[in-house]
């Protein structure tokens, strides 16, 4: 168990680029979420995938951002056109579902920087 | 989706107890309640999760009353590594975490 691992660590872009994120989860794990976290503030959800279905987007979840798990293995975040309000880390976790009590594992996100 | 509340900070000394309360008016009867541990420039870690009574494993334990609208978690014995941010979740899937409990242990 390697836990989850999220590539790259960092990123600084210009704003009007587009960017794109990877989670890869525990392997066995059949849940994947991304999460938003801005200075001071708790992770905010954005979607999540039961396997390669995307069953939930959050509001905050804009047109700009798409996410995709195309074999219910690893996930992309894409960020189009971005902006410096996009400046956030990224976060991804992911669960065992099958019962109420799967926690989430998180890796230790994406730092984005929008200049 | 259940609401949790949780005092914004706690300072304690190091080899203290330290219990935060969480409460969950509207817990469903299928939630439990989850805590997570984060620190600066990681992702958050579960620490311990319980549906009623008490739970204890070899990191905290978490106690959580019998109408279930609150629970606390209790870090005993704290270290300056325990310092970090502590969420409550009351979850049945994925939702925020709110602003979570900023415990600071001194020496």
């Amino acid at each position: 168990d390697t836990g989850v691992s999220q590539n790259p660590r960092h990123k600084i872009t210009k704003r009007g680029q587009n960017v794109t994120f990877r989670c890869d989860p525990i392997s066995e794990h059949n849940r994947l979420y991304w999460y938003r976290q801005t200075l001071g503030q708790g992770p905010e959800f954005l979607t999540y995938f039961q396997n390669e279905a995307q069953l939930e987007k959050s509001r905050l979840l804009s047109d700009r951002f798409s996410a995709e798990r195309p074999k219910g293995s690893f996930s992309t975040l894409e960020i189009q056109r971005t902006e410096q309000g996009d400046s956030a880390m990224y976060l991804c976790a992911s669960s065992l579902e099958g019962s109420y009590n799967s926690p989430l594992h998180f890796g230790n996100g994406t730092r984005l920087t929008v200049t | 989706l259940a609401k949790t509340t949780q005092p914004i900070s706690m300072d304690s000394y190091e080899g203290q107890e330290v219990n935060i309360t969480c409460s969950h008016n509207n817990i469903a009867t299928n939630d439990y309640i989850t805590w997570y541990q984060q620190f600066p420039s990681q992702g958050p870690r579960f620490i311990i999760q319980g549906y009623k009574t008490k739970v204890t494993n070899e990191v905290a334990s978490l106690f959580i009353p019998a109408d279930r609208k609150s629970s606390t978690l209790s870090l005993p014995r704290v270290s300056l590594s325990d310092t970090a941010v502590y969420y409550c979740l009351v979850r049945r899937h994925a939702l925020n975490f709110g602003k979570g409990t900023s415990l600071l242990v001194t020496p």
